[in-house]
């Protein structure tokens, strides 16, 4: 099993809807979860931590199964902004800031 | 605050050639982080230093490849000879999980093309 595994998409919605992602991690040890964001041709930037159950800031939410070992994002109501390869991010039982980065799922709004 | 810098930001070169990135952290920040992203294989952590001294280099692909950390303000990152499946984008990040976040704040990477 791959360390972070994530369905690459793209995932095509309209204007407003609301839209999942699912990314499931193989080491059980893991307490912290991130999920970065990354547009075309620009470096990753960090989209929301997850240290518990969950995480909500506006329009988004992630969410944390520890029994399954899977972490997901929410978007409600998307915009066109919206539109980027969204990471799932877990550390390593190596060390806290060694990361490994999922191959992202890409979302497509479109009006 | 500038951000994390990198230069150059495109590099294109014959294989053979010595190649480096350059990457200056954000100030204060005392961990620092070399990236490759690929199509294929995404985004893999190469090798990441804490206060100048490298951690794990267990990433670095092989011996052409060579990191450094002079003091704080400064890393390279040399690829020596360089081979056509060297080309991705390379990214430096850096981080201060001290100061209370985990966030690693990347710069805009070098896209190398080596023909």
């Amino acid at each position: 099993r791959k360390e972070v595994e994530q369905d690459p998409g793209p995932f095509n919605v309209p204007e407003g809807a609301t839209v999942a992602f699912n990314c499931t991690y193989s080491n059980s040890a893991s307490q912290s979860f991130f999920w970065y964001r990354q547009d075309c041709r620009k470096e990753p930037k960090l989209l929301m931590s997850v240290y518990s159950s969950g995480n909500e800031d506006g329009r988004f939410t992630a969410q944390l199964n520890r029994a399954s070992q899977y972490i997901s994002l929410l978007i409600r109501d998307s915009k066109l902004s919206d539109s980027a390869t969204y990471l799932c991010v877990v550390p390593t039982n190596t060390g806290f800031q060694k990361l490994v980065f999922g191959t992202g799922t890409r979302l497509l709004v479109s009006p | 605050d500038a951000g994390v810098i990198q230069s150059p930001r495109h590099e294109v070169t014959e294989m053979g050639q010595e190649v480096t990135l350059r990457c200056k952290p954000i100030s204060g920040h005392d961990y620092l982080f070399w990236y490759r992203q690929t199509m294929m294989r995404g985004l893999e952590l190469l090798i990441y230093f804490n206060n100048n001294v490298p951690i794990d280099d267990s990433g670095m692909p092989e011996d052409r490849f060579s990191a450094k950390m002079p003091n704080a303000s400064f890393s390279t990152l040399k690829i020596q000879p360089s081979e056509p499946r060297d080309s991705a984008v390379y990214f430096c990040a850096s981080s201060s999980p001290g100061q209370g976040s985990d966030e690693q704040y990347f710069g805009p990477g070098t896209r190398l093309t080596v023909t």
